[in-house]
């Protein structure tokens, strides 16, 4: 009975690097979210995945950022040349498939990125 | 521009007293709405939600008010508990998928 997994919990990474955040949604749900939380700020909508899929990826910055949902294993997003400002925590959520019925969504514990 | 607004960063209420949470929004197209509950290190969880065509949904001692010509909705909990201590986040649901959150209220039951 796992709920949304995210790993790593923490990522420590350098100017310039990359980082990968990686997310399993919960079983029977093929509909995954990426949100993004600030210091002393809500969760902020990133992009919306299924299965190969990018639904909605309004929210996410042009540059740097992208994110996938391959037919196989996790969800993946990554940020390329990480600045100082993408250090954040971010969450990732599923819902099943019947997406357009309000289905809640359902968080991950977070990965919490500093960049130094 | 915030579409999301609330207005408390944090309260403290009395153990067996209620809480309120409060939560303004500024578009009355908004049709559906939600609260999470956040512990430190953990994911938001989903409490309660409500839609538009209610003015109120209980369940258990958590209550979800909605005033739809005031664009307000609140959270009472009661009575509180310790293990209620947590920040909040109501959130609004727009079209089918997206959630706008609000920046949360720290809530802080005393013993």
């Amino acid at each position: 009975n796992a709920g949304v997994m995210q790993n790593p919990r923490h990522l420590v990474r350098r100017r310039g690097q990359e980082a990968r955040l990686r997310c399993s949604p919960m079983k029977g749900h093929s509909h995954v979210y990426w949100y993004r939380q600030l210091p002393e700020e809500g969760l902020k909508f990133m992009v919306y995945l299924q299965k190969e899929n990018i639904i909605d990826e309004s929210g996410m910055p042009k540059e740097r950022f992208s994110a996938e949902f391959p037919k196989e294993g996790p969800s993946i997003l990554r940020i390329q040349q990480v600045v100082r400002g993408d250090s954040a925590a971010y969450f990732c959520a599923s819902s099943p498939s019947s997406a357009g019925l309000r289905e809640t969504q359902y968080f991950g514990p977070g990965t919490r990125l500093l960049v130094l | 521009d915030q579409q999301v607004k609330q207005n408390s960063p944090s309260l403290s209420v009395q153990e067996g007293r209620i809480s309120i949470l409060n939560c303004d929004y500024t578009n009355s197209m908004f049709d559906y709405f939600l609260w999470y509950k956040k512990y430190p290190a953990e994911g938001p969880t989903f409490l309660i939600s409500i839609s538009s065509i209610k003015d109120k949904n209980e369940d258990g001692r958590f209550t979800v008010f909605l005033n739809k010509s005031a664009k307000h909705l609140s959270l009472h909990i009661v009575p509180s508990q310790p293990g209620d201590s947590a920040v909040y986040f109501c959130a609004i649901l727009t079209g089918t998928y997206k959630y706008i959150f609000g920046t949360g209220t720290r809530l802080k039951v005393l013993a």
